[in-house]
């Protein structure tokens, strides 16, 4: 069964700061690929996806992510962080082979200081 | 407005006191899903239903069923709760048959407390 790890459960920094987060996943076939985002009382939203074609690819707020299929990870990014994009941030990971089953990553708190 | 909504939002309830918790969607989707998230553990997928009359399990269905008898609505039943179910409860639905390929529209949560 595959399984998604995120590197840090704890990330703090000030705004303007750059923010990459960890995802790695253990699967040897074909993924598909998702950054989800939880502001304080909101529901999750997608920032991203990734399921073929250019491995970089861009999502909402200015987040981006890498697919490196060699390292089997999924990383985030952003170049400098506002104090809006205090939240917990979430990988999933979903496969070819087993339509309709999601595995998140245990998540990632982030706090962004003014 | 495209949303999903769960009934009720907050729950505190007794051991072995059956419960059920509602999930509905207006955006014609097929795929429904639902999801524990407990703290250190991430969203964990309970189970998750294709179309309807299709379900499947998903990581952690023990003790937990849901039916899928019309398109929009997915309930999630829990026929004896345990304290160990005490968790934040998530639903989801997707367009896509296949799930993977769309993104998954979260409910707002339902917050089960188990005493």
């Amino acid at each position: 069964a595959q399984s998604v790890s995120q590197h840090n459960h704890h990330v703090i920094l000030s705004e303007a700061a750059s923010l990459e987060l960890g995802c790695n996943y253990s699967y040897g076939g074909t993924v598909n690929l998702f950054w989800y985002v939880q502001y304080p009382g909101q529901h999750l939203q997608l920032l991203l996806k990734y399921f073929s074609g250019d491995p970089l690819v861009k999502g909402i707020k200015g987040f981006e992510a890498e697919f490196i299929k060699s390292k089997f990870s999924f990383n985030l990014r952003k170049p400098s962080v506002q104090w809006s994009d205090t939240a917990e941030y979430f990988c999933a990971v979903s496969t070819t082979d087993s339509w309709g089953k999601f595995q998140f990553g245990a998540g990632t708190q982030v706090v962004v200081t003014p | 407005e495209a949303q999903v909504t769960q009934n009720p939002r907050y729950l505190i309830t007794v051991t072995g006191k059956k419960l059920t918790v509602t999930c509905s969607q207006n955006m014609n989707h097929e795929y429904m899903s639902w999801y524990r998230q407990d703290p250190g553990l991430g969203l964990r997928q309970i189970y998750y239903s294709m179309n309807v009359e299709v379900t499947d399990k998903g990581d952690v269905p023990e003790g937990y069923k849901v039916s899928r008898k019309e398109k929009r609505n997915f309930p999630l039943i829990l026929e004896s709760p345990s304290p160990n179910q005490t968790s934040l409860y998530f639903c989801a639905s997707s367009l896509s048959r296949t799930g993977g390929s769309y993104e998954q529209y979260f409910g707002p949560g339902t917050r089960l407390t188990v005493t």
